[in-house]
Parts: structure tokens; C-alpha cells; sequence
């Protein structure tokens, strides 16, 4: 079963802009990831937020962590036509080691 | 450093036929990891190896799905017989260590892709 919900589905934005998705999770976890897939490629790690962080920068990408919501949200900032993949959560378990990953959000962004 | 190794990256079979994917991880590694990811969905575990002992296959289809780590190292992912809803792409990851509930960064291969008609 997947834990991770992501939301939207699917965003579509011009280049420039900022892209915005959230994921929710059921269980008490130890950390967050988020990583990228490109059509037809391997996934790549972006970026993790611990349990007892709130918010985490690298680069174009921030990170935000609620754990009271069970929530997290993944900002990309001036976006580029080659930020253009789908965008998965991942949940690793305080009390186990398996990674989860949620559906996804497939963003686009037009140029 | 060379990336996470699978071959092939496409394959086309016949349902009940069986089939079989191979992956080697980044030098090194520790942790391997197998997931089947369907169409539309996030990637999901079907085993996870710490060298060639098995950690977790909880969601391993054990009754036509099989898989080993040969000396630690490469590892083989079968599928016998195949059946139509394995359709998907299967991923191979790898990770530096394993430690309990800690951070460890997985990197993946490009993935098999398998389509059962």
C-alpha cells in the first residue's frame, strides 16, 4: 500500500513560475524524501527533511514538513522546462527502514 | 561513479511465460533494493537486500516471484509464470549502508520495462 498521496495529480505551469505540491501521509514517520523521475529514467533523490525539521532549502527547491498535519509540501521556485517530470514522496517509517512512495504529481512547464 | 546497472531495459512476453531482470548496484552498496513500479503509480518494495541476505519481501509475490543476490553483489529478479497485471517497469536501487530507521539516500537504475500480453 502507498502512504504518500501527492496532490495535485498533475500541474501544468509557464516557465518562471513557481510549482507548488503537497503530500500527505498516514503514519508517524522518521524522515520525508522527494524525488524526481524523468520520462523513461530512474528516479533521482532531491531532497530529505527529518521528522523534528519544519523546513529545508537546497538550491531551487524547498521543503516544508508538518508532522502535527502529517503533511509536506515541495516549492520549486522559477521553474524550467527542464524541471518538466513527475514528483514523488517518499515515507520512511520511525519504526521500520521500508521506503513508501506515494502516486505522484506529473509536473509540466510550458516554455 | 558508475550508476545502478539493469538489463534488459525492455521486454515483451507472453502471459505464463517466465522472465528474468538483472541489476548491479553502484560499487560498494550494501543495500539493494527491487520495486515494481505500475503505470500511474509510485514505485513499490518487493525486496530489499543488506549483502545477500534478505531484509524485507513482505510484498513479494513469493508464489511467481523470486529473486537473489549473488555474493552480494548483482542481484536477479524472476517472474514465473508471468501474469498480466505485472505489466510495469521494475526498478533496481542501491544505498551505502544500512542503519534502522536513518537516513540513507537510494539511488535507482533506469528500470526494466515489461509489458505481459
Amino acid at each position: 500500500s502507498q502512504q504518500g498521496e501527492e496532490d495535485p495529480q498533475a500541474l501544468s505551469i509557464q516557465e518562471g513560475e513557481n510549482a507548488t505540491m503537497n503530500c500527505s501521509y498516514k503514519t508517524s514517520i522518521n524522515n520525508l524524501q522527494w524525488y524526481r523521475q524523468n520520462s523513461g529514467r530512474g528516479l533521482v533523490h532531491l531532497i530529505l527533511i527529518r521528522s523534528n525539521e519544519r523546513e529545508k532549502h537546497s538550491g531551487r527547491l524547498r521543503v516544508t514538513l508538518d508532522t502535527s498535519k502529517k503533511s509536506s509540501s515541495l516549492l520549486i521556485t522559477a521553474s524550467r522546462a527542464a524541471d518538466t517530470a513527475s514528483y514523488f514522496c517518499a515515507t520512511r517509517s520511525s519504526y521500520g527502514n521500508k521506503l513508501v512512495f506515494g502516486a505522484g504529481t506529473i509536473l509540466r512547464v510550458k516554455s | 561513479e558508475a550508476g545502478v546497472a539493469q538489463s534488459p531495459r525492455y521486454k515483451i512476453i507472453e502471459k505464463r511465460q517466465s522472465v528474468a531482470f538483472w541489476c548491479n548496484p553502484i560499487s560498494g552498496h550494501a543495500t539493494l533494493y527491487w520495486y515494481q513500479q505500475i503505470l500511474g503509480q509510485g514505485p513499490k518494495l518487493l525486496i530489499q537486500f543488506q549483502n545477500n541476505g534478505v531484509v524485507d519481501d513482505s510484498q513479494l509475490p513469493k508464489d511467481r516471484f523470486s529473486a537473489e543476490r549473488l555474493k552480494g553483489v548483482d542481484s536477479t529478479l524472476k517472474i514465473q509464470p508471468a501474469k498480466l497485471e505485472d505489466s510495469a517497469v521494475y526498478l533496481c536501487a542501491s544505498s551505502s549502508f544500512f542503519s534502522g530507521p536513518s537516513y540513507n539516500e537510494q539511488f535507482f537504475g533506469p528500470g526494466t520495462r515489461l509489458t505481459v500480453l
